[in-house]
């Protein structure tokens, strides 16, 4: 049994462009939750994905968006990047309404 | 809606000693409560939850808290510190739902020899 995979683990961008994070839940999960971490903070929420359907967002602007695939794999996407977007980005997989199992993360710096 | 907030962001402590990190949650619905660890460069392991059943939860690693509602609080304690023990902790709450998980600050725990 496979744990939750993320890539890319680091990533540099520029401000304004747009990027793409990935994440492999674990099997016999359908459900994928994301969460940006900025540095000496606690994670906060972004949105959740269960079946294919948002299924609950935190406080963050339409730039942030999210895909979740057949296969329940998960694609978070921020648009027109921001200084202030630099940060650990979490996603974490779970069966809905259980315990959310995380990946260690992908670090995104916008320079 | 829904928060906690995590007294003290550091907490140092003598290898042997007692562990005793702080939570208190604000919530308008029952609350699920948790407990996660994090060591550098990694992801976050849930030690414990709180799910409407006993109010002591006993975690892993030698971890426990207590549910007390009268104090909305659900502090993390562990009987003697351990080098490992050496990380950050985070505090979260959520609805029964777990669809909008908030999590507090998080508190450094330093474990001296």
């Amino acid at each position: 049994e496979t744990g939750v995979t993320q890539s890319p683990t680091h990533l540099i961008k520029t401000r304004g462009q747009q990027v793409t994070l990935r994440c492999s839940s674990q099997s016999g999960h359908n459900t994928v939750s994301w969460y940006q971490q900025a540095l000496g903070q606690g994670p906060q929420f972004i949105f959740q994905y269960y079946r294919e359907e948002e299924n609950g967002r935190g406080n963050f602007p339409p730039r942030f968006s999210g895909l979740q695939f057949p296969n329940y794999s998960s694609e978070l996407n921020v648009n027109a990047l921001e200084l202030d977007d630099s940060a650990l980005y979490l996603c974490a997989s779970s069966t809905q309404g259980s315990e959310q199992f995380f990946g260690p993360g992908t670090r995104l710096t916008v320079l | 809606a829904q928060s906690v907030t995590q007294l003290g962001s550091h907490v140092s402590v003598s290898e042997g000693a007692l562990v005793l990190l702080r939570c208190n949650y604000s919530s308008s619905v029952p609350p699920y409560l948790f407990w996660y660890v994090q060591y550098p460069n990694q992801g976050l392991q849930l030690l414990l939850k709180y799910t409407s059943a006993a109010t002591l939860v006993k975690g892993i690693n030698g971890f426990e808290a207590e549910f007390k509602k009268s104090e909305t609080s659900f502090h993390l304690t562990k009987p003697s510190a351990h080098m490992s023990d050496a990380a950050e902790y985070f505090c979260a709450v959520s609805s029964a739902d777990l669809n909008d998980m908030r999590f507090g600050a998080g508190t450094r725990l330093t474990v001296k020899p």
